[in-house]
């Protein structure tokens, strides 16, 4: 077991360009969430699947948001057209159903 | 729908010193509480967790926190601080039969040799 991961660390891109982050939960876990933290506050909460299915989103979660967890396994979270309000660390946490929520190192995103 | 309130969001303290973090929450509904931590440019690590039974837990690196249902309040503490506690404190909370957790602003402990 070596935790959750996430890739990229680090995303430098241009305004208006697609972006696509990668997490790769703890393996027996079959809850996946998605949180976005900016600079001085606390992770926000955007999704989670469970298995496959996306159970819950949050009105944080624009139409320029999609995620995806296509074989209950690793996740991907795409931002279409960035903006620079898009810039935040990108957090993603696993766990089992009614159990704590183990958390990946994050992917920080630079929007230019 | 829960809310978190970290009132401190920094805290010096001296090095070898107790601290203590304060939490509150709001909640319509019965709660899981927990504190994470982040070291600076890494995610969140648990620290401990609530969820039923003694109201005070105990957590991993010398931490605890007690459970005050009737302040609404989950405070953390340590006895005796050591350089390496420096970091992000973030307490969050869970409704029962809800999934996502509702982070406070974080509390920012630094300690001061």
């Amino acid at each position: 077991d070596t935790g959750v991961s996430q890739n990229p660390r680090h995303k430098i891109t241009k305004r208006g360009q697609n972006v696509t982050f990668r997490c790769d939960p703890i393996s027996e876990h079959n809850r996946l969430y998605w949180y976005r933290q900016t600079l001085g506050q606390g992770p926000e909460f955007l999704t989670y699947f469970q298995n496959e299915a996306q159970l819950e989103k949050s009105r944080l979660l624009s139409d320029r948001f999609s995620a995806e967890r296509p074989k209950g396994s690793f996740s991907t979270l795409e931002i279409q057209r960035t903006e620079q309000g898009d810039s935040a660390m990108y957090l993603c946490a696993s766990s089992l159903a009614g159990t704590s929520q183990y958390f990946g190192p994050g992917t920080r995103l630079l929007v230019l | 729908a829960q809310s978190v309130t970290q009132l401190d969001s920094q805290v010096p303290v001296f090095e070898e010193a107790p601290v203590e973090l304060r939490c509150n929450y709001s909640s319509s509904v019965s709660v899981y509480l927990f504190w994470y931590v982040q070291y600076p440019n890494q995610g969140l690590q648990l620290l401990l967790k609530y969820l039923s039974g003694s109201t005070l837990v105990k957590g991993i690196n010398g931490f605890e926190a007690e459970f005050n249902k009737s302040q609404t309040s989950f405070h953390l503490r340590k006895p005796s601080v050591h350089i390496s506690d420096t970091a992000e404190y973030f307490c969050a909370v869970t409704g029962f039969g809800n999934e996502k957790l509702t982070f406070g602003t974080g509390t920012r402990l630094t300690i001061i040799p």
